[in-house]
């Protein structure tokens, strides 16, 4: 069974600050992994896809990294805003077609 | 482009009363998922539809929950006899058969079982 680990389960940055957003995984043998974004109460919204043979998706101030051998992933916010303030969320797709989540990375910047 | 719907975003029930979500997929997505989310975590597979055809379920999926894609558009699940353990956001994604499977999200429906 896929194990998704998200560290850490909390931080606060002040604003200007860059994040670094840790995820593992135990199974290598996915498909692609996914970075979403959740705000309190709401769904999810996508951020990056990595598809497994990708090192790395940019999108603005996001990076995603993916080293698949070693089962790990970062997201990289650059300059953080108060707007940022969630939880993101790092899932693994794998060949059953489900998403695996983490708990989730809850980030609070502070202006 | 209307992305993933739900409906209703929230619903409060009794113990043991019968609840029923709907989920509108993006339009040419042919892949629908449900999901299940406790205060906390990250969301758990509970099924998924290929056209009509439900081809996984969890075990997550006890017998009191059934979901349907009958004509391959909209999904509905089914929860019967409600438990207070049930209380959760359930979450619907869509995707295509291809490409990336990206699996695009709706807002979810906050179950609230008294």
């Amino acid at each position: 069974k896929q194990e998704v680990t998200q560290i850490p389960a909390a931080l606060s940055v002040p604003e200007g600050e860059n994040l670094v957003l840790n995820c593992s995984f135990t199974d290598s043998a996915i498909y692609n992994l996914q970075w979403f974004r959740q705000d309190p109460g709401k769904g999810l919204t996508s951020l990056l896809l990595i598809q497994s043979s990708q090192r790395e998706q940019t999108s603005g101030r996001l990076n995603a990294s993916l080293d698949k051998s070693s089962g790990r992933s970062t997201l990289y916010i650059a300059a953080s805003q108060p707007g940022d303030s969630a939880t993101y969320l790092c899932a693994v797709r794998g060949g059953n077609n489900r998403l695996a989540f983490g708990k989730g990375n809850q980030v609070v910047v502070i202006p | 482009d209307t992305g993933v719907s739900q409906n209703p975003r929230h619903k409060i029930t009794k113990r043991g009363q019968n609840v029923t979500f709907r989920c509108d997929p993006i339009s040419e997505h042919n892949r629908l998922y449900w999901y299940r989310q406790t205060l906390g975590q990250g969301p758990e597979f509970l099924t998924y539809f290929q056209n009509e055809a439900q081809l996984e379920k969890s075990r997550l999926l006890s017998d009191r929950f059934s979901a349907e894609r009958p004509k391959g558009s909209f999904s509905t699940l089914e929860i019967q006899r409600t438990e207070q353990g049930d209380s959760a956001m359930y979450l619907c994604a869509s995707s295509l058969v291809q490409g990336s499977y990206e699996q695009y999200f709706g807002p979810g429906t906050r179950l609230t079982v008294t």
